[in-house]
């Protein structure tokens, strides 16, 4: 079974230039996650999905920030315009809220460097 | 609210020694537990999980976790670490019938001395 798979890996950008970022979820898992993680910390969460709704994105800031899951599977997370203060890396992770699995699997990230 | 400490931002071990990584919750609900492994460049790697039934708890690469309900803690241990367990460790904590959120602590940076 694939895990869940981010692209790209890294990406170095100009501060003000937009950036996009990608997410395949693992197969039939419904709940989608964006974190944000800084240098020696813990991921934060930037947004969360239930199939392609939008439950808590209480900590996405909404004027630079943007997300969509099309269709309920793989998700887009959109930076316009990048700051400096972005550069951390973009975790996604998906979980199951069927059965019990109760826990989330992660994707490799994105490190993201903005100059 | 919930919150997830982590007491040591950094751990260095001497190879073949035994290791605890203490992580501390606070919540007013009931939680499953969730400790992680992060590799240089790498996504969080489910080391082991606390959902129910026995509060001693065994994961992948020889790590265990005991969950203490009056303490709200959730250490984890290892009897011989090895140098490939130099990593990042988190604590994590998803609330019980309270929607699918899951809680971080800040990591716990586990250094293996050879």
């Amino acid at each position: 079974e694939a895990g869940v798979v981010q692209s790209p890996r890294y990406k170095i950008i100009e501060k003000k230039q937009p950036v996009a970022f990608w997410c395949n979820p693992i197969s039939g898992h419904n709940t989608l996650y964006w974190y944000l993680q800084n240098l020696g910390q813990g991921p934060e969460l930037l947004i969360r999905y239930e199939n392609e709704e939008a439950v808590d994105d209480s900590q996405l800031p909404k004027d630079r920030f943007s997300a969509e899951r099309l269709k309920g599977v793989d998700s887009t997370l959109k930076i316009q315009p990048a700051e400096l203060g972005d550069s951390a890396v973009y975790l996604c992770a998906s979980s199951s809220t069927s059965g019990r699995t109760d826990t989330q699997y992660f994707g490799p990230g994105t490190r993201l460097t903005v100059l | 609210a919930q919150s997830v400490t982590q007491l040591d931002s950094q751990v260095p071990v001497f190879e073949e020694a035994p290791v605890e990584l203490r992580c501390n919750y606070s919540s007013s609900v009931s939680v499953y537990l969730f400790w992680y492994v992060q590799y240089p460049n790498q996504g969080l790697q489910l080391l082991l999980k606390y959902l129910s039934g026995s509060t001693l708890v065994k994961g992948i690469n020889g790590f265990e976790a005991e969950f203490n309900k009056s303490q709200t803690s959730f250490h984890l241990r290892k009897p011989s670490v090895h140098i490939s367990d130099t990593a990042e460790y988190f604590c994590a904590v998803r609330p019980i019938n309270t929607g699918n959120q899951f809680y971080f602590g800040t990591g716990t940076s586990l250094t293996v001395i050879p």
